[in-house]
């Protein structure tokens, strides 16, 4: 069945500093891919997607490339601010006739320190 | 209102109770899905509705879980003579259609199973 792994966490980084959050996934025929976001206190947030192969999806400085090749859909920052502080969950749902059912990862826990 | 709204916020169940969790969508959403996080864990698909049809449920992982949308809009989640087991939170996510449009979550309900 389908799959997504995720970076084991939790991340601790210095503000400004760069982030990278590894999700690998197993799936049969096209998937869309997420990453969604978790605030403390607060649900769960799309943060971006992509829905084929080398798409690129960004939001709030955030990107991740859709790549088939190696089946990766890695999230990326640039320069994280304390407010970035969250845990972020990959996932995916099927391709094809899909209703929107999601398959996540694990989680990985991102503190950020000023 | 303007999101999904989850009630209760916390659950706390002797064992072999019978709990009733709630989900009120945003207003319109023709999907509902529930799922179940374990601590430390993604969340796992439990149950799909479109309107009042549940159309999978290939995720509840006992006859002890039921669930219900009778009019297409509030949702309940019950779960029969509750186990340790089942100590969780449960998410409810609501969406515009199906498959790509953006899935919108509860904060959940933290069942302790005690």
């Amino acid at each position: 069945g389908d799959s997504v792994t995720q970076m084991e966490g939790p991340v601790t980084l210095s503000e400004e500093a760069f982030l990278t959050i590894n999700c690998t996934y197993t799936a049969t025929g096209y998937p869309s891919l997420f990453w969604y976001v978790q605030y403390p206190g607060e649900g769960l947030q799309l943060l971006l997607k992509a829905t084929k192969a080398d798409d690129k999806g960004s939001n709030k400085g955030f990107e991740a490339t859709y790549r088939k090749e190696t089946t990766s859909f890695h999230l990326e920052k640039g320069s994280v601010q304390v407010s970035d502080s969250a845990v972020y969950f990959c996932a995916l749902e099927p391709g094809g006739t899909s209703y929107g059912k999601l398959t996540f990862g694990q989680g990985t826990i991102l503190t950020v320190h000023p | 209102g303007a999101g999904v709204s989850q009630s209760p916020r916390y659950k706390v169940a002797k064992r072999g109770q019978d709990v009733a969790l709630r989900c009120d969508p945003i207003s319109g959403h023709v999907s509902l899905f529930w799922y179940q996080q374990a601590l430390g864990q993604g969340p796992e698909f439990l149950t799909y509705f479109q309107n009042e049809a549940q159309l999978d449920k290939s995720g509840l992982p006992s006859d002890r879980f039921f669930a219900e949308r009778p009019e297409g809009s509030v949702s309940t989640l019950k779960i029969q003579r509750t186990q340790q087991e089942d100590s969780a939170v449960y998410l409810c996510a609501s969406s515009s259609s199906g498959g790509n449009t953006e899935a919108f979550f509860g904060q959940g309900t933290r069942l302790t199973v005690v």
